[in-house]
């Protein structure tokens, strides 16, 4: 089975630290994505990579950055972490030409 | 721009009891359409997923979805739910080629009434 791994089930960072949240796929899939969920607003799209170095910004993509050196990793980065970036955050991948999205676990970010 | 809508925030069923979660959609070129599970605590795992074809689409763990064009609906059906079916459901819809991501509902919280 392909496996979305995301490094950290829970964080708790303070108010102006600088975050990287991990999520590494073993599938070679050429696509992967970070989304945020919130309770009563589903799942929204941060930022995806259909490529190594690529990036593209999603519907909010304010507050996030993203790196993708090698094509298994795609790490979101709060530059700044605010207490309203508290929230569940989900990566995925995929295959380009495939809809085989497999998402991680999620990792729960607390900013206090 | 194209969004989902499902329309029921939570929804109570008896065990034993048929299902029925509603998922409509607003898409301009033909939709890839998909339904996903949340348990407590964990990631999305994929239901089932429309294409093309056969409008009536079969998944895991029992249940079926028909797509409607006509109504933009997608609504997502079970005969018989199992306590474990509790979680919650998240209708999806995408552009060909899976490179853009979805965009999702704001999910339906099933509950299971003993």
């Amino acid at each position: 089975d392909v496996k979305v791994t995301q490094s950290s089930r829970y964080l708790v960072k303070r108010t102006g630290e600088k975050v990287f949240l991990e999520c590494v796929q073993d599938m070679d899939h050429e696509n992967m994505f970070w989304y945020r969920q919130d309770p009563g607003l589903g799942l929204r799209l941060i930022y995806f990579s259909y490529d190594v170095k690529m990036k593209e910004k999603g519907d909010i993509p304010e507050g996030y950055s993203v790196s993708r050196e090698k094509k298994e990793r795609f790490s979101l980065i709060l530059e700044s972490a605010s207490t309203n970036q508290t929230s569940m955050y989900l990566c995925a991948s995929t295959w380009t030409g495939g809809y085989g999205y497999t998402f991680g676990s999620g990792t729960r970010l607390t900013v206090v | 721009a194209q969004s989902v809508t499902q329309p029921d925030i939570h929804i109570t069923v008896s065990e034993g009891a048929s299902l029925e979660l509603r998922c409509n959609y607003s898409y301009g070129a033909t939709p890839y359409l998909f339904w996903y599970v949340q348990s407590p605590g964990q990631g999305l795992q994929l239901l089932l997923k429309y294409f093309s074809g056969d409008t009536l689409v079969q998944g895991i763990k029992g249940f079926e979805a028909e797509f409607k064009r006509s109504q933009s609906s997608f609504n997502l059906r079970k005969p018989s739910v199992h306590w474990s079916d509790a979680a919650e459901y998240f209708c999806a819809v995408g552009a060909g080629g899976g490179a853009d991501g979805l965009t999702f509902g704001k999910g339906t919280h099933l509950i299971i009434q003993p």
